[in-house]
């Protein structure tokens, strides 16, 4: 079966740094997919990784580790619009474009 | 330019009533998905189409019905048979069915059964 999870809330104070993990378990696994969604919004897409190590953009990095079932969103220089859920994604190996996503962690940047 | 669209923002439907949200799109793009958002939880699959004229079953697709008949439209049906429609749906599409193609969402559809 399929299973994403991740924590519900988090919370870190403007300026800071903070990383969002998920862990996964897949009977077959592509990628792993990174979202930003701001409250009442749709879901932006952050990050893709298929292979094990780091890929870094600007602010936002993201690791994956396959042999795990681990990854994670590292944020940095944090600011208050950075306050969304972040939603991790992965499709198993059918092969259809099919993301089974975790419930979201919910990220409050604080003054 | 170049996105997708879908509507109503929002939508409000009695107990009993059948209900269509749109998604289009004109990005080219072969696949399209139907989620359903609920307050603090992700997105769970409803529907999905890889082709036109041709649709397959998501994780929770009971009460819920699609067509395929353009490549740009993939129209939801929200049917008085499912118990708990009021939630945030979202229409999504990628290039192709390959996963490292991305999944770009519309501005979703909220719906609310009064």
């Amino acid at each position: 079966g399929q299973n994403i999870d991740q924590p519900t809330e988090m919370t870190a104070t403007e300026g800071a740094i903070v990383q969002i993990n998920c862990t996964y378990q897949t009977s077959g696994f592509n990628g792993l997919f990174w979202y930003q969604q701001h409250a009442g919004e749709a879901p932006t897409f952050l990050s893709y990784n298929v292979l094990d190590g780091l890929e870094e953009k600007g602010r936002f990095s993201s690791f994956l580790s396959r042999s795990k079932g681990y990854s994670y969103l590292l944020l940095k220089e944090l600011q208050m619009k950075d306050s969304a859920s972040y939603l991790c994604a992965g499709e198993g190996s059918s092969n259809t474009g099919k993301l089974i996503f975790g419930q979201g962690t919910t990220l409050q940047v604080k003054p | 330019d170049g996105g997708i669209t879908q509507s109503p923002k929002y939508l409000f439907r009695k107990e009993g009533q059948n209900v269509t949200l749109s998604c289009e799109q004109n990005l080219n793009h072969d696949a399209m998905y139907w989620y359903r958002q609920d307050p603090g939880q992700g997105l769970r699959l409803i529907y999905y189409s890889q082709i036109v004229n041709d649709f397959q079953k998501g994780d929770i697709a009971e009460g819920y019905s699609v067509s395929r008949e353009k490549k740009e439209s993939f129209p939801l049906t929200v049917t008085s048979a499912q118990k708990n429609p009021t939630a945030f749906y979202l229409c999504a599409s990628t290039d192709s069915s390959h996963l490292r193609d991305t999944q770009y969402f519309g501005p979703g559809t909220r719906l609310t059964v009064l």
